[in-house]
C-alpha cells in the first residue's frame, strides 16, 4: 500500500498570509490526524478527523483550522501566519479502532517557512 | 496536567553498551504508552506500545504505574539504534501527548 502523502513538501509564505496543506491517508484508513514539530516544542498534536469529523482538538489558536473529506483526505489550513508558526508540518492516518492510540502512520511532512 | 517528561535530550552510549531512554508521565487516568522512533531521513514510526508487551528490534518497555514511568531498555545498543525517539501518551478518545523526545546516539 502507498504510504501517507503530504503536499506540498516545503512552503515559504509571509507573515499575514494564509496557508493549506494537504494530507491524503493510506487506503482504508479514515483517521487523519496533525501534527506540528519544532525543535523548541517538539511534537504537538494539533487535531485529528474521523469520518469528516473532528473528534479531538490540541491546544492551539483558532488559526488552526482542518478538514476531511468523504475520501478521508484532510487539509489543515493556518490564517493570519505568524514567524512562530515555522514549523515542520506531520500528518498521519491510523484504522481509528481505538482513535489516537492506534498505530498512527506518518507522512513525510509539509516544511513550513514564514518570512 | 497531562503531560510526557523525556529528561534527556541526547543520550551517547557506546556500541554494544546497555541502553535506557526515560519517560515520565503525568496523566489522570490510565493511559496507554507508546515509543515512536524517528531514524534519519526516515518518517516517525511506531517503535512499541506497552499494550503489547513485545520486543521490537530488541527494544522493550516496561510501564511502572507506580513511578509513572515507561523506560525505553535495550541491553546491547547497535549503531543502527541511532534515532530520534519519543514517548507518547493516549487513551480511547482522548488526544495523544509526545515528549519532546531524546537524540540516541551509538558511538563506534
Amino acid at each position: 500500500k502507498a504510504g501517507v502523502t503530504q503536499t506540498p513538501r516545503y512552503l515559504i509564505k509571509t507573515r499575514g498570509q494564509q496557508v493549506t496543506l494537504s494530507c491524503s491517508p493510506i487506503s482504508g484508513h479514515r483517521s487523519v490526524s496533525w501534527y506540528q514539530q519544532t525543535p523548541g516544542q517538539g511534537l504537538q498534536f494539533l487535531f485529528e478527523y474521523f469520518s469528516e469529523t473532528q473528534r479531538n482538538k490540541g491546544n492551539f489558536p483558532g488559526r488552526f483550522s482542518g478538514r476531511q473529506f468523504s475520501n478521508s483526505r484532510s487539509e489543515m489550513n493556518v490564517s493570519t501566519l505568524e514567524l512562530g508558526d515555522s514549523a515542520l508540518y506531520l500528518c498521519a492516518s491510523s484504522l481509528s479502532v481505538g482513535g489516537l492510540t492506534d498505530t498512527q502512520y506518518f507522512g513525510p511532512g509539509t516544511r513550513l517557512t514564514v518570512l | 496536567a497531562q503531560r510526557v517528561t523525556q529528561p534527556e535530550k541526547l543520550l551517547s552510549v557506546f556500541k554494544g553498551a546497555p541502553v535506557e531512554l526515560k519517560c515520565n508521565y503525568s496523566y489522570s487516568g490510565s493511559p496507554e504508552l507508546f515509543w515512536y522512533v524517528q531514524y534519519s531521513r526516515q518518517r516517525l514510526q511506531l517503535l512499541l506500545r506497552h499494550i503489547s508487551r513485545e520486543s521490537i528490534k530488541g527494544f522493550t518497555a516496561d510501564l511502572n504505574k507506580g513511578e509513572t514511568s515507561f523506560h525505553l531498555k535495550k541491553p546491547f545498543a547497535q549503531e543502527e539504534d541511532s534515532a530520534m525517539y519519543y514517548c507518547a501518551l493516549s487513551r480511547p478518545g482522548d488526544k495523544i501527548i509526545f515528549g519532546k523526545g531524546t537524540r540516541l546516539h551509538i558511538l563506534p
